[in-house]
């Protein structure tokens, strides 16, 4: 089957520690993006990437950091300076002229 | 910097009833725009995308239109069914999507 896969569904975390969301694809997409999204709010994009080796930051892209090795993996880690982590995290990829993004399954990150 | 609001917040209608989803953008420079579902705690499924260029697109009983001059767009859902009962997205861009915050829409049997 082809999609977007994020692990894991649910994520727990101590105020302090720094953690890592994965987001897989197996479709051959060349862009991959992040985004956050909070009840009531609309998704708000963190960091999106065209090509492998080479990403630009969104629209609240402070307190996060990504990386993209293999163009079938975006992994997103949530650092500690990140003052509001808890949230829903959504990954999605596009490919083609008329970027169409596919979004993943996301992760809920709760930080206590 | 683009702008894109959803009218209403959130739409109750009797199941086979007609409706019509609205999505108002800003900037009217836009790549496509995109068309979402999204279901309780779930990711987003795609539904209709409309290039710059074009002016609508069909799938099923879904179709949308998009008049740029206006900065706006609408998604026309046909017959619903309690089964269309969800959150609906619009989103304008290219790479870099902006989003409303959705219509929350509830069909009732």
């Amino acid at each position: 089957d082809g999609g977007i896969t994020q692990s894991p569904k649910y994520l727990f975390r101590k105020e302090g520690q720094n953690v890592t969301l994965s987001c897989e694809q197996n479709l051959n997409h060349d862009a991959m993006y992040w985004y956050r999204q909070d009840p009531g709010q609309g998704l708000r994009l963190i960091y999106y990437s065209q090509i492998v080796n080479d990403f630009q930051k969104g629209d609240i892209a402070e307190g996060y950091s990504v990386s993209r090795e293999k163009k079938e993996s975006f992994p997103l880690t949530v650092t500690s300076a990140q003052k509001n982590p808890t949230a829903f995290y959504l990954c999605a990829s596009s490919v083609g002229t008329d970027h169409e993004q596919y979004f993943g399954p996301g992760t809920r990150l709760t930080v206590t | 910097k683009q702008e894109v609001t959803q009218i209403p917040a959130a739409l109750s209608v009797p199941e086979g009833e007609n409706l019509v989803l609205n999505c108002s953008f800003t900037d009217s420079a836009i790549y496509n725009l995109q068309w979402f579902r999204q279901d309780p705690g779930k990711g987003l499924t795609s539904l209709l995308l409309i290039q710059s260029s074009q002016r609508e697109q069909t799938s099923g009983r879904l179709n949308a239109s998009l008049d740029k001059s206006s900065g706006r767009s609408t998604l026309y859902i046909a017959a619903s069914q309690p089964g269309d009962s969800a959150t609906y997205l619009c989103a304008a861009g290219s790479y870099q999507l902006t989003f409303g915050k959705g219509t929350k829409l509830s069909v009732i049997p």
